[in-house]
């Protein structure tokens, strides 16, 4: 089952900070998340894990709150090259490894 | 960095035609996966594989099916198109054999299907 992602779009002014919300209604080992730019492949982000160990590449921050079953990803201060559709993808405690199963997206207008 | 190839940017088939996606990836990696996306709906697993030979269905695999004979390549095959498989389609790779691995995307196949 899709985790539910919101908002669904977001538009901010250079600066401005968002925050997008990532549901499961599944008990999650993991959640990652991903940034597609129009016209391209998205781009690994972060793992967050259960348990609290985050992995990542840039400065952008992420929770994950295993009682809820649900990931927040932090954008502060935006930039213009924040603009894109973010994904969140879950991975369950149990059956397969590898698999994850990704929500709708969540696009982020950045403006000058 | 990890390289992930879609053998095309754009194809055009026609109803009924067998259908060939191919996707190599350069690092080694065990596991390999292959997506749809479509305007809002994200993007939706048909078929992974995590080891040469071995792949298991994904959320949505009617229609489809995949082929791994090396551990770099794996191929999407649309057995008999449709135009309901007009999409975008994502290939992805990811190392290691424990959970939690980042996964990496090729460009994407544009695919329509006449």
């Amino acid at each position: 089952q899709q985790p539910v992602q919101s908002p669904q779009a977001v538009i901010l002014r250079e600066g401005e900070d968002a925050v997008i919300n990532c549901s499961s209604s599944k008990a999650l080992y993991s959640v990652h998340w991903y940034r597609q730019k129009h016209g391209e492949a998205p781009v690994f982000l972060m793992i967050l894990l259960k348990g609290g160990e985050q992995k990542g590449h840039e400065k952008i921050s992420a929770s994950f709150n295993e009682k809820k079953q649900q990931s927040s990803l932090y954008l502060t201060a935006s930039q213009l090259s924040y603009s894109g559709t973010y994904f969140c993808g879950t991975e369950g405690s149990g059956g397969s490894n590898y698999k994850l199963t990704f929500g709708k997206g969540t696009l982020l207008t950045v403006n000058p | 960095d990890v390289k992930v190839t879609q053998s095309s940017r754009y194809l055009v088939k026609r109803t009924g035609e067998k259908v060939f996606l191919e996707c190599v990836q350069d690092m080694d990696h065990e596991n390999m996966f292959w997506y749809r996306q479509d305007p809002g709906l994200g993007l939706r697993l048909i078929y992974f594989s995590y080891d040469v030979k071995m792949k298991e269905k994904g959320d949505i695999p009617e229609g489809y099916s995949v082929s791994r004979e090396k551990k770099e390549r794996f191929s999407l095959i649309l057995e008999s198109a449709s135009t309901n498989q007009t999409s975008m389609y994502l290939c992805a790779s990811s190392g290691g054999t424990g959970r939690a691995q980042p996964q990496h995307f090729g460009d994407g196949t544009r695919l329509s299907i006449l």
